[in-house]
């Protein structure tokens, strides 16, 4: 199956700094990749869609300023987290859009957990 | 935008047993229903779908059913084992999977009791 990675796994950072976060598709080409966001003992909520070579689409309420998604290459994605602070620690999720079998559907990474001191 | 609801959220069922976990959807321009389990700290795994063309999918223990004009799916698990315990999430999408992202339910925390 699709193998999608992520770094880092972990990241502890003091309030106000930015944290980059990596997603790549490993053994696939990903023209899509997904980044959700999901807190401790809730759902996964989608952040945004990030697009090789075109703008995010944010969801409502993400603060696309705040949450800088870059997809420049069919294998690669990154969302820095910009001016960190407490209320954004989390466990970072990203998904690429994958076909196998003539369909397509949605492989995750193993998800970054992020601590804003 | 798309609503998913699912329930129960705590499903605790003796080993051996079967396990059914339910889910609705508000939009009816939904076509791709994805089970996801995910166990603590790690990252959700698909484990079936089923797409709006089919009423039922199964893959040895595990089976979904979807009722579009009702909009709701389930997952069925049957002989549960311990290592079924876990949260299971409901997923829908619009373009099959692909071109949108997942709007997930809340999750079912299933417990499998020796």
């Amino acid at each position: 199956g699709a193998v999608v990675s992520q770094h880092p796994s972990r990241v502890i950072c003091k309030s106000g700094t930015s944290v980059k976060i990596e997603c790549r598709s490993l053994d696939f080409q990903a023209t899509t990749m997904f980044w959700y966001r999901q807190f401790p003992k809730q759902s996964l909520m989608l952040m945004a869609t990030s697009n090789e070579g075109s703008k995010a689409t944010y969801e409502q309420g993400v603060e696309k300023d705040k949450f800088l998604i870059n997809h420049a290459s069919l294998t690669l994605s990154t969302l820095t987290v910009t001016s960190a602070h407490p209320e954004d620690s989390s466990f970072y999720i990203c998904s690429a859009r994958a076909r196998e079998r003539n369909q397509e559907t949605q492989y995750f990474g193993p998800g970054t957990r992020l601590l804003v001191l | 935008g798309e609503n998913v609801e699912q329930h129960p959220s705590t499903l605790s069922v003796q080993e051996g047993d079967s396990a059914v976990i339910k889910c609705t959807y508000s939009d009816s321009a939904s076509n791709y229903f994805p089970w996801y389990k995910q166990e603590l700290g790690k990252r959700p795994q698909l484990i079936i779908d089923i797409r709006s063309n089919v009423g039922e999918k199964k893959d040895q223990r595990i089976a979904v059913t979807l009722n579009k004009t009702a909009k709701h799916f389930s997952l069925h698990i049957t002989e549960t084992q311990p290592e079924d315990s876990a949260v299971y999430f409901c997923a829908a999408s619009k373009t099959g999977g692909g071109a949108d992202g997942l709007t997930f339910g809340k999750g079912t925390h299933l417990i499998i009791q020796p």
